[in-house]
């Protein structure tokens, strides 16, 4: 079955660090890959996604993504964080649209905290 | 703005109570759906509308029914509430199926006693 995992539940870095979330993802295709952003009380947006082409993506607010086939990871970076960036974070997969029926999978989510 | 709207944004039910949930988006999209979030399990299909007059099961359709009133709305009702139905819901749309790029609501925490 179609899964994705995010292994780290929560996330505490300082204030101007960088940032890495990992992602990990089981499907039988080459999938489409996505990143959104969850604000306290708010619903998700897109942070960015990979289709095809460059495996290195950006996004808004700064953040990138890196998509490596041979670890079927798509981790997200940020080289400086801001305490704006506290937030959850999804990672989410879905097929081709050549492939009908595809829906959104997500994964568990990253609690992202910030020092000052 | 544009977007997707939900109502209610709270909402606290006695066991064995009904409800729908409200959803609607003004961007013209043609497919919608219906996720539930808890705590370390990430979000959940429960329904989805591919198309105006179309509705399918998710991962977790039980419990629920869905209505794909027209194309601007889907709702979602509870028949019967239950305590594992607490949670916090959200509608989301995007153009077609297969299209990702949703658009979420802002959500309804929902809360069963």
């Amino acid at each position: 079955a179609q899964s994705v995992t995010q292994p780290d539940i929560h996330i505490t870095v300082s204030e101007g660090a960088s940032l890495e979330l990992r992602c990990n993802y089981s499907y039988g295709a080459t999938p489409y890959l996505f990143w959104y952003v969850q604000s306290p009380g708010q619903g998700l947006q897109l942070l960015l996604k990979y289709f095809s082409g460059d495996t290195l993506v950006q996004g808004i607010k700064g953040f990138e993504a890196e998509f490596k086939r041979s670890q079927s990871s798509f981790n997200l970076r940020k080289p400086s964080v801001h305490w704006s960036d506290a937030a959850e974070y999804f990672c989410a997969v879905g097929p081709s649209i050549y492939n009908q029926g595809g829906k959104l999978i997500f994964g568990q989510g990253t609690e992202l905290s910030v020092k000052p | 703005n544009a977007g997707v709207t939900q109502t209610p944004k709270f909402q606290v039910l006695k066991t064995g109570q009904s409800m729908t949930l409200q959803c609607a988006q003004d961007m013209n999209h043609n497919s919608m759906y219906w996720y539930r979030q808890d705590p370390g399990m990430g979000l959940r299909l429960i329904y989805y509308s591919a198309s105006e007059g179309t509705t399918d099961k998710g991962e977790v359709p039980n419990g629920y029914n869905v209505s794909r009133l027209n194309k601007r709305e889907f709702s979602l009702r509870l028949e019967s509430a239950a305590p594992s139905q607490t949670s916090v819901y959200f509608c989301a749309s995007s153009r077609n199926q297969g299209d990702y790029g949703y658009t979420f609501g802002s959500g309804t925490r929902l809360t069963v006693v």
